[in-house]
């Protein structure tokens, strides 16, 4: 089982849609979480971290379920511009993990006129 | 100023040729990185060093060895080029030991070996 999932879509969704995109994980001692978004021939970048109370930033939301090792990201009002891979990102706490991002497979995002 | 970079930005090369790759940081963080994507896009650790000291190494053939000179520095040499080690390297650089650090990553090194 791959440490963390996620769908690898391709999501093709019109401007102004709502879309949400999801992950698990699979080791329980994870401690951060994040949604990196890559665009097309780019380094990643950070989106947004995640945390237990879920957090909102402008059109985009997310969540965190710790009992599900379930991480989700909502994009509201889907603008042209969010076209781009978006990666669900785990860190394991203390020990030798010294901030090692753990990436899922990247969910692609096409937002079309 | 760029805060994580790396160069060259492409690479190609024969097989069996040796090459190196550097990558500088100027945030002043303490942890760097070399992050594999393959042709499926998919980002895998390779090795992490923390104040110059090597902490993670995850199975790479030793054919790769990186050296970190100082903090701000964590170059990757590979040696004997196979074909399968075509992709884009990332280096990457954070603040490895804080929760919820952000890792900021280089532009990346396309490598294609012919």
């Amino acid at each position: 089982r791959k440490e963390v999932e996620q769908d690898p879509g391709p999501f093709n969704v019109p401007e102004g849609a709502t879309v949400a995109f999801n992950c698990t994980y699979s080791n329980s001692a994870s401690q951060s979480f994040f949604w990196y978004r890559q665009d097309c021939r780019k380094e990643p970048k950070l989106l947004m971290s995640v945390y237990s109370s879920g957090n909102e930033d402008g059109r985009f939301t997310a969540q965190l379920n710790r009992a599900s090792q379930y991480i989700s990201l909502l994009i509201r009002d889907s603008k042209l511009s969010d076209s781009a891979t978006y990666l669900c990102v785990v860190i394991l706490a203390g020990g030798t993990s010294y901030g090692k991002l753990t990436f899922g497979q990247g969910t692609i995002l096409t937002v079309h006129p | 100023d760029t805060a994580v970079s790396q160069t060259p930005k492409y690479l190609v090369t024969q097989m069996g040729n040796d090459k190196s790759i550097k990558c500088e940081q100027n945030l002043g963080h303490d942890t760097m990185y070399w992050y594999k994507q393959d042709s499926k896009k998919f980002l895998k650790i390779m090795f992490s060093y923390n104040n110059k000291e090597l902490i993670i190494n995850e199975t790479v053939p030793n054919r790769f060895s990186p050296k970190s000179p100082d903090k701000a520095h964590l170059n990757l040499h590979i040696n004997s080029l196979e074909l399968g080690d075509s992709a884009v390297y990332f280096c990457a650089s954070s603040h490895g030991t804080v929760l919820n650090t952000e890792a900021f990553f280089g532009q990346g090194t396309r490598l294609t070996v012919v």
